[in-house]
Order: structure tokens, then sequence, then C-alpha cells
């Protein structure tokens, strides 16, 4: 099967830089990838790594490490608006190609 | 321009009930997804496609089912719904890795 571990919530303050982790156990891998989700809104798609190293979209980066099942997301220069809802999903289970989704952290940024 | 659109965006059942609802995509994407999510469970993945004419189970299919008969379109239903299936259910599609997701259907059955 697949399962994500990520942490349930994470508070920061405008301007700053916050990490979030996430995990992940799954039979066959093909990528991973995150998500944000504002309250009330539907998930909209942030980055996707299929190798190991970092891929940077403006203040957004994703890593990952295929070796360690570990992935994190990097948002910079935190903004107001960058509280929501952010979600890794993993893309695996050998040829059916399933996108299964970790329980999600809530970001709450702090003037 | 839509991407994937879902109908309806809202619905209220009483136990028992049977509905279908509807998920299209414009983006000639192959892989197609329902999922449900509740407060604090994030996303549930319910049942899924890989294309036109197939279909699987994802995590959570039991008193759901769907079809994939054209490309464009995914259906879930409910043949006789229970309170338990109360939730905000997402379609998605997806090329790649970057899914595309609908505005979501918020379903209560009373």
């Amino acid at each position: 099967g697949q399962s994500l571990e990520q942490p349930s919530e994470v508070t920061a303050v405008e301007g700053a830089i916050v990490q979030i982790n996430c995990t992940y156990q799954t039979s066959g891998f093909y990528g991973l990838s995150w998500y944000q989700q504002h309250d009330g809104g539907a998930p909209t798609f942030l980055s996707y790594n299929a190798l190991d190293g970092l891929e940077e979209t403006g203040r957004f980066s994703s890593f990952l490490s295929r070796s360690d099942s570990y992935g994190y997301l990097l948002l910079q220069e935190l903004q107001m608006k960058d509280s929501a809802s952010y979600f890794c999903a993993v893309r695996g289970g050998g040829a059916t190609n399933k996108l299964i989704f970790g329980t999600g952290t809530l970001l709450a940024v702090q003037p | 321009n839509a991407g994937v659109t879902q109908t309806p965006k809202f619905r209220v059942l009483k136990t028992g009930q049977s509905m279908t609802l509807l998920c299209a995509q414009d983006m000639n994407h192959e892989y197609m997804y329902w999922y449900r999510q509740d407060p604090g469970m994030g996303l549930r993945l319910i049942h899924y496609s890989v294309g036109e004419g197939t279909t699987a189970k994802g995590e959570v299919p039991d008193g759901y089912n769907v079809s994939r008969l054209k490309k464009q379109n995914f259906l879930l239903g409910l043949e006789s719904a229970a309170p338990s299936q109360t939730s905000v259910y997402f379609c998605a599609s997806s090329y790649m890795g970057e899914a595309f997701f609908g505005q979501g259907t918020r379903l209560t059955v009373v």
C-alpha cells in the first residue's frame, strides 16, 4: 500500500521561511507532488519531483530524496495569503498510477 | 478553457437515495480520480481510471461505483446513500505529475 506522513500544523510569521516535510511509503514510485488548498477551495498544484533534488518555482521550492523516501516543500518570503493547507501526494502503486495524498499540513502565517 | 468541471456543486440526499456525480475534463488527460475530503482526513482516493473504459478501486471504494465510458467523463455513483457519505467530493485529472481539480461537490446525506 501507500502512506504519507506530514506535520498537521505549522505556524510562521510573514516574511519568514517555512519547510513542510513529507515521508512516504509506497510500492512503486513515480514522483512526489505538492498541492495548496485554501479553506473552502479546491487543491491547486504547486510542484512535482520525479528525480532527486530541488525544484524551484518562484517563492516555492520542493525537494526529493528517493533513497530516504522523503521530500519537503519550502516556502520563502511568506505572505498572509500563503495561509492554507498543503498536501504532499505520491504517484505510485506499480503500473496502477494511483495518486495518494497525505493528510495535509495547515500553515498559519501570522503578521 | 474549462479544465475540470464537476456537477452538481451542492446536493442534499435522503438516506437510501441514489445519485450520480459527473466530472468532465477538456485537457485530454488519461488519468482521472475521485476523492472525498472530510475534516482532518485529507483527500482519500475512492476510485480512479487510467484510461477510457478502465476503472480501479482506491482507498475507500465501498458504497461507490464509477464508469468511464468516454475519455473526458468520469462518473461517480452512490447507489444507496448513507450519512457516512456526507463529504466534499473532488474529481481530478492528471498528466504526469500535475493533477487538476474540479471545484468540488458538497454532499449531505440526511
